[in-house]
């Protein structure tokens, strides 16, 4: 089993649509999670951070964080076509300088 | 907004060369890193530093090697290119609340 799991897509939707992102861990001792958007050919950016069970919301984006489920998830409303990339989940332990990275999903918006 | 250098964008060289990948921050961040990037795999953790002089391996520091002289400063050696370390590389530095930042990158072509 990875330890950050997601699926590689792509996962496409029409614009304007919700997009929801999924990715599961299999570290209980997780304590930090992370959302990073990359464009193709780009570095990743960070999107969102989560450390706490519940949603965080930031403008369009919304991360949810289920630790007794061992998932977190994005959410992207009102998507669109400059929403497409690879988007990169990645879990940490507390007390630890190491991300581990899922290997992405891709999202296409289509216009 | 911390700015994280990586010297060059684009690299060919040829199998059995000596490789520097230099990268610069200039938040005065502890922590940085070393990964490679490659389809189907994912972000994979090479090296780490976590202060001046101290490093640590990731999960695939074969063939490479690191040197952190200098905070702002981390250097990935590639002792003797071969043509399966052709890859994105990547170098990030860390911010205790606000994540990792990348740079934007160097692709390596080992011919």
């Amino acid at each position: 089993q990875k330890e950050v799991e997601q699926n590689s897509g792509p996962l496409s939707v029409p614009e304007g649509a919700i997009a929801s992102l999924n990715c599961t861990y299999s570290d209980r001792g997780s304590q930090s999670f992370f959302w990073y958007r990359q464009y193709s050919g780009k570095s990743p950016e960070l999107i969102m951070s989560i450390y706490s069970n519940g949603d965080k919301e930031d403008g369009r984006f919304t991360a949810q964080l289920n630790k007794a489920s061992q998932y977190v998830s994005l959410l992207i409303r009102d998507s669109q076509p400059s929403d497409s990339a690879t988007y990169l989940c990645a879990v940490t332990r507390s007390g630890t300088y190491k991300y581990i990275f899922g290997t992405g999903t891709r999202l296409k918006v289509l216009a | 907004d911390v700015k994280v250098t990586q010297s060059s964008r684009y690299l060919v060289k040829r199998t059995g060369e000596k490789v520097f990948l230099e990268c610069v921050q200039d938040m005065d961040h502890e922590n940085m890193f070393w990964y490679r990037q490659d389809p189907g795999l994912g972000l994979r953790l090479i090296y780490f530093s976590y202060d001046v002089k101290m490093k640590e391996k990731g999960d695939i520091p074969e063939g490479y090697s690191v040197s952190r002289e200098k905070k702002e400063r981390f250097s990935l050696i590639l002792e003797s290119a071969s043509t399966n370390q052709t890859s994105m590389y990547l170098c990030a530095s860390r911010d205790p609340t606000e994540g990792y930042t990348f740079g934007s990158g160097t692709r390596l072509t080992v011919v």
